[in-house]
Formats: structure tokens, sequence, C-alpha cells
């Protein structure tokens, strides 16, 4: 009830493409859905996040799109760019609790 | 701004020794404070939060323990390190409110050998 689950494990895309990373989830408490970007050998930082009174947001290229009833959630990256190559990690939280649910990461990796 | 600040960045220790490392914030106050730990590949696991001083909840039992002797300050420590400690670790915090960001800091990576 308590877990995330994030997919694919790992994606390549090719410059300009769509990058699609989906994650799910079973507890209906939870009511805040982030997404963290992690370049290699630093700390997560906040890339976009979604509260479920919405079904998308929208910041510059970085999309969320987000379905209350199939519990599920995703984001989409137009336009990729090799530096968008890093690791996403979707997460949850709500339920009375501040702690987040982390997702086990997606590598994508963007070629020129 | 607030900022946090994590050390080492880097550290490698034998099998059986202490461990200690340290976490703080600036510029806000009350934060929950967390401990997570990244193993290679693998996603976030949380090992420790705290809601204030003195006060840690452990999420897995472990090897590790954590303290928050100030309001701004958590310490990651072990009294002796195993090889399966090995990993990144990395603090955050928010600012205790519900819906709330989690800032991570750039998260020490260490070897046990």
């Amino acid at each position: 009830q308590q877990q995330v689950k994030q997919s694919p494990q790992s994606l390549i895309v090719q410059k300009g493409g769509i990058s699609i990373i989906n994650c799910a989830y079973e507890n209906t408490a939870f009511d805040y859905f982030p997404w963290y970007q992690q370049f290699p050998g630093k700390g997560p930082a906040l890339l976009i996040a979604i509260r479920p009174d919405v079904s998308e947001k929208k910041e510059g290229r970085f999309t969320i799109s987000f379905n209350k009833s199939a519990k599920q959630f995703s984001l989409h990256i137009m336009d990729s760019q090799p530096g968008d190559s890093a690791t996403y990690f979707c997460a949850a939280s709500g339920s009375g609790t501040y702690k987040y649910i982390f997702g086990t990461g997606t590598r994508l990796k963007v070629l020129a | 701004s607030q900022t946090i600040h994590q050390w080492p960045a880097t550290l490698v220790q034998p099998v059986g020794s202490p461990l200690s490392l340290e976490c703080t914030v600036e510029g806000t106050s009350n934060p929950n404070l967390y401990w997570y730990r990244q193993a290679a590949g693998r996603g976030l696991q949380l090992l420790f939060y705290s809601v204030g001083i003195g006060q840690i909840s452990s999420e897995v039992p472990q090897n590790l323990s954590a303290s928050r002797p100030q309001d701004r300050q958590f310490i990651l420590s072990s009294k002796k390190l195993l090889l399966s400690d090995s990993g990144f670790y990395l603090c955050a915090w928010d600012r205790g409110l519900a819906k709330n960001i989690q800032y991570f800091g750039a998260g020490t990576r260490l070897s046990v050998l």
C-alpha cells in the first residue's frame, strides 16, 4: 500500500525525442506527487510536482500527467536534450505523514 | 535563503570503524530532517527522520543511528561499520508542513572496505 512503482528502470532517447516515465501508487490518501532529478554524485532536486486536483501540470519542457482513477502519474520530457541525462525519481506523500515514498528511479540517457 | 550542508563529501572507512556524518540547515527553523541511503543503481531508502530536537524515528532496523542535538543539525552514526553500509547518504529537510518540498544535500559517498 505504501509502495510507488516506477518504470522503466532505464531509458535511452534520441535528442529531440519525448521521454516518458511512469509511476503507480496504491494508497489513495497520497495527495502530493513530486518528481526529482538527480545528476551523478549530486543530491536529488525537485523538478516538478502535482496535486491530485489537476490532471496535468506543465513547466517548460516537463509535464506531469495525473490519472487519479488509475492511480498513476507520469513525467513527459519534450524535446529531450543530452543535458536531461540523469536519474529521475517519482515520489508520493500524504496520508497524514510528512514522509515521501520514492519510486526506484529511472536512469535516462539522451543521445546527442 | 535556506541552504543545507552535508559533509564529508566522500569517506573511505575500514570495516568495524565508527562513523559520523553531519548535516546542517541554515536559514530556517524547526525543519523536519531526513537521512536517506541510496545504494548503487537503486532508489532512495529513508533511514531516519526527525520532527524536532531529540525526536528520531527509525524506518528500518540497521547498524546505524541518528541524533539531532540542535534544531538544524542532524547526525548519522555507527559504532562499527559493515561492508553493507557502503552507499550514498543523503540528508534532506522540509518546512514541516503538509505537502511540502524536500530539499536534499549534496550527499556523502561512503565506501566501507
